[in-house]
């Protein structure tokens, strides 16, 4: 069956870098785009980029481009996002998530919180 | 970037009734839209694809209509399950930034 599974909460200091993994399992990694999706404790859904996992090809939300970082590695179906220069307002759950061409974000990772405190 | 807006914030309806919520796109994303459902606690359930596709598993009383620039999810007979916080999301492919809308909640009446 296709999971998603993160890596586990991080707490970090602002100004800091946070490296958010998220490994596939059940389907072929390299056939569908990963998204990466967060959410601010009370707030809803916001967009950060997507990567695609065959080519390594990515396209970053404006907010944040030059703070984050999508990569993959095929070998180990994993993909990964670095956010940077952390300030608190940062502070999230951060999911990814697969999609295939048009078909919408059919499986979701459990969400890893990122916390950003002094 | 594209804004999604979607109305109402919050709705109120009883179990058993129809529930339509609304999301419109600051220009046009052809049917390159998808909702969401998420509960408390828990990741984003995808309910609807390309404006008007279920996804798998998802029961027929989830519908979705439009294109272009307005397009609404009907929950048909609202089931107890159904309470939760709905979203849309456009994907249009240019400019390739994908966009949510701020959600609306549906809660009992």
């Amino acid at each position: 069956q296709v999971q998603l599974v993160q890596s586990g909460a991080e707490v970090k200091k602002p100004g800091a870098s946070v490296k958010v993994s998220c490994k596939a399992s059940g389907y072929t990694f390299t056939g569908y785009y990963m998204h990466w999706v967060r959410q601010a404790p009370g707030q809803g859904l916001e967009w950060m980029g997507r990567i695609n996992p065959n080519s390594g090809g990515t396209n970053y939300a404006q907010k944040f481009q030059g703070r984050v970082t999508m990569t993959r590695d095929t070998s180990i179906s994993t993909a990964y996002m670095e956010l940077s220069r952390l300030r608190s307002d940062d502070t999230a759950v951060y999911y990814c998530a697969r999609r295939k061409g048009s078909s919408g974000c059919d499986y979701w990772g459990q969400g890893t919180l990122v916390t950003v405190s002094s | 970037e594209i804004v999604m807006t979607q109305s109402p914030a919050t709705l109120s309806v009883s179990p058993g009734e129809r529930a339509t919520l609304s999301c419109r796109a600051s220009q046009s994303v052809s049917s390159n839209l998808a909702w969401y459902q998420q509960k408390p606690g828990q990741a984003p359930r995808l309910l609807i694809y390309g404006a008007s596709t279920r996804a798998t598993g998802i029961p027929a009383r989830f519908s979705g209509s439009g294109s272009g620039t307005e397009f609404t999810l009907t929950i048909s007979s609202l089931q107890s399950e159904d309470f939760a916080v709905y979203y849309c999301q456009q994907y249009n492919n240019w400019p390739p930034e994908e966009t949510f809308g701020q959600g609306t909640k549906v809660e009992i009446k």
